[in-house]
């Protein structure tokens, strides 16, 4: 089975200075997707940024881009010039390359991210 | 357009008894799946309803349980909650089955007492 693993549980960051969130995953397919998701106080999900894992190039989003490391299951994002609406949970998830019956996607436990001013 | 509508936001519940939430998707939206997010367990996957049919389902007991309307709006239901059960469900929706871009809503904060 698939999991996902965020050894960080909290993080702090200056605003305008960049910080860095990881994430490692495990899984025997050699397709899929992962993501990192934002969840401020409102609770609502928000996708930030997706990765395909046949992709070489490592997305970019904005603020946001991800170094993605196949080979290490590594996973992690970036955010440059961090602002104080950045701060939230950010989690990493994984989902099958398939959808279908199994399109579901396998959450991290989370980083609540902080930004001081 | 109107995003994933999620009602109740808060429901407060004693053990024992059963709830329904619902989940109304984002329109034209034909897949709607649950998520259980707990501080313990982190955010768990349900189940997920396309077309009116259960299409997957996560590893919970089945006093969980879940339909779809003609419309795409989707509800679950917990039978005899559990203390347990407290946490809060979120519902994503998109176009397809499974699909790779999921809109979530903002929950619904269950609390069994």
């Amino acid at each position: 089975a698939q999991t996902v693993t965020q050894s960080q549980p909290e993080m702090s960051v200056q605003e305008a200075e960049t910080v860095t969130l990881s994430c490692t995953y495990d899984t025997s397919e050699s397709d899929y997707y992962l993501f990192w998701y934002k969840q401020p106080p409102s609770r609502q999900m928000i996708l930030v940024i997706r990765q395909e894992a046949y992709k070489q190039q490592n997305a970019t989003e904005n603020r946001f881009s991800v170094n993605f490391q196949k080979a290490a299951k590594s996973f992690s994002l970036k955010i440059s010039d961090s602002q104080l609406g950045d701060a939230a949970m950010y989690f990493c998830a994984y989902r099958r390359p398939y959808g279908g019956s199994q399109g579901n996607l396998i959450f991290g436990k989370g980083t609540k991210l902080s930004v001081k001013p | 357009k109107a995003g994933v509508t999620q009602t109740p936001r808060y429901l407060i519940k004693t053990r024992g008894q059963q709830v329904t939430l619902s989940c109304s998707p984002i329109s034209g939206h034909r897949s709607v799946s649950w998520y259980q997010q707990t501080p313990g367990q982190g955010l768990q996957f349900l189940f997920e309803y396309f077309s009116e049919t259960q299409r997957n389902k996560g590893n919970f007991p089945g006093r969980f349980s879940g339909r779809q309307f003609s419309n795409s709006r989707s509800e679950m239901n917990v039978s005899t909650l559990e203390l347990g059960d407290s946490a809060l469900y979120l519902c994503a929706s998109s176009l397809g089955q499974g699909g790779l871009n999921p809109f979530f809503g903002q929950g619904t904060r269950l609390t069994v007492v």
